[in-house]
């Protein structure tokens, strides 16, 4: 079966650059939840988009920001890149038919130096 | 305090063995529980959900008291390939609705 894309996989930034973090959903799994797991950490919930439009916000800094579009993709924008945010982030699908689970995609590996 | 919390680990057990893993939440709010595996450097995988009749899937039982707000996930007959981390997992809504809030896991570590 079809699973959650990421792309790109690995992502290597300087310091104050600008990154862009891609996520293709699962088809027919209208909702998008991003996540970022830091060096020995859990992964902590950044954003979700339900129908395209923001449904929760958890804890993303004021410098990143995403949208999801009509294809259902969704991007991660994230400017003025600190050190501390060298991290995996991973976009997970929900709200298909099964309503028990969301699905990860692989992550992408960002390493800010 | 974090919302979730798990037995700090790690666990080594030889093949065979039965470990058990605990888990509390602070939000009563808290609607849907699950554990989920995740391999090194790997994206987080559903093991199983939780229920509050208890729930078994081959060598994994689920346990959920609601009342204690505790979560629970026995592994019998450990593989080498249960060696992961497993986290607890909690919503807020039902189902895959809202965002996960991790527990910061616990590392299984099986050996020979």
């Amino acid at each position: 079966a079809a699973g959650v894309i990421q792309s790109p996989r690995h992502l290597i930034k300087e310091k104050r650059e600008t990154a862009t973090l891609k996520c293709y959903p699962i088809p027919r799994h209208d909702t998008v939840y991003w996540y970022q797991q830091g060096p020995g950490q859990d992964p902590q919930f950044l954003i979700s988009f339900y129908e395209k439009m923001q449904s929760d916000k958890g804890s993303i800094p004021d410098r990143f920001s995403a949208q999801q579009f009509s294809d259902y993709h969704s991007e991660l924008n994230m400017s003025s890149l600190e050190l501390g945010d060298s991290a995996l982030y991973f976009c997970a699908a929900g709200g298909g038919s099964s309503t028990d689970t969301q699905y990860f995609g692989p992550g992408t590996r960002l390493t800010v130096l | 305090r974090k919302e979730v919390e798990q037995d700090p680990g790690p666990f080594n057990v030889p093949e065979g063995a039965t470990v058990a893993f605990n888990c509390t939440y602070s939000n009563s709010a808290s609607q849907s529980f699950f554990w989920y595996r995740q391999d090194c450097r790997k994206e987080p995988k559903l093991l199983m959900s939780v229920y509050s009749s208890g729930n078994e899937d081959g060598r994994f039982t689920a346990q959920l008291n609601r009342a204690s707000q505790y979560i629970s996930l026995l592994i019998r007959d450990s593989k080498l390939s249960d060696s992961a981390t497993y986290l607890c997992v909690v919503t807020l809504y039902g189902g895959s609705q809202g965002n996960l809030i991790f527990g910061k896991g616990t590392k299984l570590s099986v050996k020979p």
